[in-house]
């Protein structure tokens, strides 16, 4: 079975800081690693994934997410937190026998101080 | 280009009673999953129709069932709704059922019940 835990329901931090949100995942197959933002009555949209290939994946609004297999892990990282950053964010797995089926994890509520 | 949308946007029903909720796919998507998200946590999958077939089935009783139809859209029923029952309910689309296809979310139906 797999499954996604996200370290820290709520992070905060100051415009211009460093965002780091954590993802650690379970999987006896090789997965496939998502990030969704979710801005208040909205839906989910995906930052980036990650499938194959290289394991440093770019996304929009300027994040990143490095897959570490050694640790199980798929943090996303922004160098600089902008207002319009604060959100909901989840990762998710997958994996090529799931036909699609997301696992997600319970959510980082990010804020952004100015 | 129309994205995925959803109807109605919110919904109140009481115990015991039935609820559709619709969804119409993005132009060109023949695959919808539906999801639940309780209030803080994450979604989680509830099932998935694939050129109106069901394609995959997540940890819910029966009495959560769907359909697709030939232009793709769907809907999810819900029989004998319980109080667990309230929450935001996502649609989300995909040009096919592969496993890491991006999934376009809608803006979910808010249900409650009463």
């Amino acid at each position: 079975a797999q499954s996604v835990t996200q370290l820290g329901s709520h992070v905060s931090v100051s415009e211009g800081a460093l965002v780091l949100l954590r993802c650690n995942y379970s999987s006896s197959v090789p997965p496939y690693l998502f990030w969704y933002v979710q801005y208040p009555n909205q839906g989910l949209q995906l930052l980036l994934k990650y499938t194959t290939g290289a394991t440093l994946v770019k996304g929009i609004n300027g994040f990143e997410a490095e897959f570490k297999k050694s640790e199980t892990s798929f943090h996303l990282t922004k160098p600089s937190a902008h207002m319009s950053d604060a959100a909901e964010y989840f990762c998710a797995v997958t994996n090529y026998n799931q036909g699609g089926k997301l696992i997600f994890g319970q959510g980082t509520e990010l804020s952004v101080k100015p | 280009e129309t994205g995925v949308t959803q109807s109605p946007t919110h919904l109140i029903k009481t115990r015991g009673q039935q609820v559709t909720l619709r969804c119409s796919s993005q132009s060109g998507h023949n695959t919808v999953s539906w999801y639940q998200q309780a209030l803080g946590q994450g979604p989680q999958f509830i099932f998935q129709y694939y050129r109106e077939e069901e394609n995959g089935r997540g940890n819910f009783p029966p009495r959560f069932s769907g359909l697709q139809f030939p232009n793709y859209s769907s809907e999810l029923n819900v029989n004998a709704l319980e109080l667990d029952d309230s929450a935001l309910y996502l649609c989300a689309s995909s040009p096919d059922r592969g496993q890491y296809n991006e999934q376009f979310f809608g803006p979910g139906t808010r249900l409650t019940v009463l």
